[in-house]
């Protein structure tokens, strides 16, 4: 069975500082695509980064960075230069491209507070 | 361009009562899905319909359908609600089956009393 596990329920950084999210994954698949959504409070799911598990380097979007180690099974999200607008929940979500399409497995998410 | 758009936003029903959410996808997406987020736990996969047709769907019972229109815009029902039908129900779209970027829309919030 595929899981996600985000075992930091909150986490505090100040303002301008970088903070990982972490997220691990349990799957027997070769093929998968692993996924970073943030969720304000509004509820909209916003999606952040992308990694495929065949991708050698790690993803990068502008302040975001996925942390990806196959081996270990892992996916972190590192956000550099932290800005009050960061401050809402994270998932780790994965997809199963050659089984499930795009149908997400979700973590239970971090909540991320931004102190200025 | 006009991102998911959701129907309504926000619902107030009462047990036994039966509900349909709608869903527009992004301009050009052909695949849409469909996600229960109960408050505090991340979203729980529904459905996936991919050119009208279904790729997938999760463990919810048979009280949960749903289907896709010719313009690629897809609606979920629910009969018989229950009081844990209570949740934010989120709509992602994406260009392709197998594509490595989904768009979701803002969610509607259905509360059951």
């Amino acid at each position: 069975a595929q899981k996600i596990t985000q075992t930091q329920p909150g986490m505090f950084v100040q303002e301008k500082e970088a903070v990982t999210l972490d997220c691990t994954y349990d799957t027997s698949d070769q093929s998968y695509g692993l996924f970073w959504y943030k969720q304000p409070s509004s509820g909209e799911m916003i999606f952040l980064i992308y990694q495929g598990s065949y991708d050698e380097q790690n993803a990068t979007e502008g302040r975001y960075s996925l942390n990806f180690q196959k081996a270990r099974k892992s996916a972190n999200l590192v956000i550099s230069a932290s800005q009050l607008g960061d401050s809402a929940m994270y998932f780790c979500a994965m997809s199963r491209p050659k089984f499930t399409g795009n149908q997400f497995y979700f973590g239970t998410g971090t909540s991320l507070t931004v102190i200025p | 361009d006009a991102g998911v758009t959701q129907s309504p936003t926000h619902l107030i029903k009462t047990r036994g009562q039966q509900v349909t959410l709608r869903c527009s996808p992004i301009s050009g997406h052909k695949s849409v899905s469909w996600y229960q987020q109960v408050l505090g736990q991340g979203p729980q996969f529904i459905f996936q319909y991919y050119e009208k047709e279904e790729r997938g769907r999760g463990n919810f019972p048979d009280r949960f359908s749903a289907r896709q229109f010719p313009n690629y815009s897809s609606e979920l029902n629910v009969n018989a609600l229950l009081l844990g039908d209570s949740a934010l129900y989120l709509c992602a779209s994406s260009l392709v089956d197998l594509a490595t970027e989904a768009f979701f829309g803002q969610g509607t919030r259905l509360t059951v009393v």
